[in-house]
Parts: C-alpha cells; sequence; structure tokens
C-alpha cells in the first residue's frame, strides 16, 4: 500500500499571503489530522476530517481552515500568512470510525513552509 | 482539558544502557497510548502501542508500560544503540466504536545515545 502523500513538500510564501497545502491519505483511510510541527513546540494538532466533516478541532485561529473530499484527500489552507506560521505541516491518517477499534495515524512527509 | 505530559524532554545515554521515557494522561476515557518516533528531517513513526486493556507490551528491545491507575505509561529502550537517537512522542487517544478519535500527543524526548 502506498504511504500518506503531501505536496507540496516545499513552500516559500510571503507574509499576507495564503497557501493551500494537500494531502492524500493512505487508500482505505477515511480520517486525515493535520498537525503544525515548529522546533521545540512538538506536535500541535489542528484539525481533523472523516468522511469529508471536520469532527475536532485544534486551538488555532480561524486563518487555519481545511476541508476533506469524497476520496479522502484532504487540504489545508491559511490565509494571511505571518512569519510565525513557519513551520513544518504534517498530515496522518487513519482508518477513522471504522468500528475496529484501530486509531494508528500514519504521518506523511510534511509540507516545510517558510513565511519571509 | 485533556493533556498529555512527557517527560523527560531530553534525555542522553551511554549506548548499551537503558531509557526511560514517561507520560502521563488527564482524560480518564483513553484507551490507546501509541509511541512514535521521529528521526531528524523524518516523519514520525509508530514504533509500539498498547490498549488499555493490557498492562505491558514488549517488541524486541523496545516495551511499554501502561498504569490506568495512576493515568501514566512508559516507554522503555533496553541496550540502547545510536539508531535510537531521536525525538520520541507519546500520545493518548478514545476512540473505539465511537464517532469521535482525539488523539492527543506529549511534548516530545529527545533521545541521544553516547557513543
Amino acid at each position: 500500500k502506498a504511504g500518506v502523500t503531501q505536496t507540496p513538500r516545499y513552500l516559500i510564501k510571503t507574509r499576507g499571503q495564503q497557501v493551500t497545502l494537500s494531502c492524500s491519505p493512505i487508500s482505505g483511510h477515511r480520517s486525515v489530522s493535520w498537525y503544525q510541527q515548529t522546533p521545540g513546540q512538538g506536535l500541535q494538532f489542528l484539525f481533523e476530517y472523516f468522511s469529508e466533516t471536520q469532527r475536532n478541532k485544534g486551538n488555532f485561529p480561524g486563518r487555519f481552515s481545511g476541508r476533506q473530499f469524497s476520496n479522502s484527500r484532504s487540504e489545508m489552507n491559511v490565509s494571511t500568512l505571518e512569519l510565525g506560521d513557519s513551520a513544518l505541516y504534517l498530515c496522518a491518517s487513519s482508518l477513522g470510525w471504522s468500528g475496529l477499534g484501530t486509531d494508528t495515524q500514519y504521518f506523511g512527509p510534511g509540507t516545510r513552509l517558510t513565511v519571509l | 482539558g485533556e493533556n498529555v505530559e512527557q517527560h523527560p524532554s531530553t534525555l542522553s545515554v551511554q549506548e548499551g544502557d537503558s531509557a526511560v521515557i514517561k507520560c502521563t494522561y488527564s482524560d480518564s476515557a483513553s484507551n490507546y497510548f501509541p509511541w512514535y518516533k521521529q528521526e531528524l528531517g523524518k516523519r514520525p513513526q509508530l514504533i509500539i502501542d498498547i490498549r488499555s486493556n493490557v498492562g505491558e507490551k514488549k517488541d524486541q528491545r523496545i516495551a511499554v508500560t501502561l498504569n490506568k491507575t495512576a493515568k501514566h505509561f512508559s516507554l522503555h529502550i533496553t541496550e540502547t544503540q545510536p539508531e535510537d537517537s531521536a525525538v520520541y512522542f507519546c500520545a493518548a487517544s478514545h476512540s473505539l466504536y465511537s464517532s469521535a478519535s482525539k488523539i492527543i500527543f506529549g511534548s516530545g524526548t529527545r533521545l541521544s545515545i553516547r557513543p
């Protein structure tokens, strides 16, 4: 099975711009979660999507949004970029609510966003 | 709110010695506890996990223990090797036949193995 893929891998933007990141989950996985990782901050949860619905949300401003498509692929959007948004953005997929009690998340390689 | 505390934040051990990382969770409904290893420049990878109906699980040099009463769980690495150097994250989640699966990560432990 192919793993979780994310595009693009690297991105450079300037303050005030917006950006869209994409995540393709493992085939059959219905849940996609997004995380922001900065040096020393660990993994900060952004949101989780399951069956095209946002199921959980972290403590990030409304500039951060996402969506999930019917094929489970997910996109994350950040508007009005700030310098502090520079980070590695990871997505992770899992089976989600399948009745199997399996929550194992598999991470993608991440998109490294640099805001200048 | 739900929280997972992880200690220590950095750990340096001599090659061949053991390393222990501890996590405490706040949500008593948590029933699944994975551990991830993230090497420099790479994605987090699941190395071991444990469910709440089990007290201990081993996989070669890695073991995880869970104390539900105290709400803490630990990662034990024995006979450490240079390739064990990485950042380790613990996590806790509760989801079993339910509609919402929320996973909370600890802040990470940077493990360095001294030759």
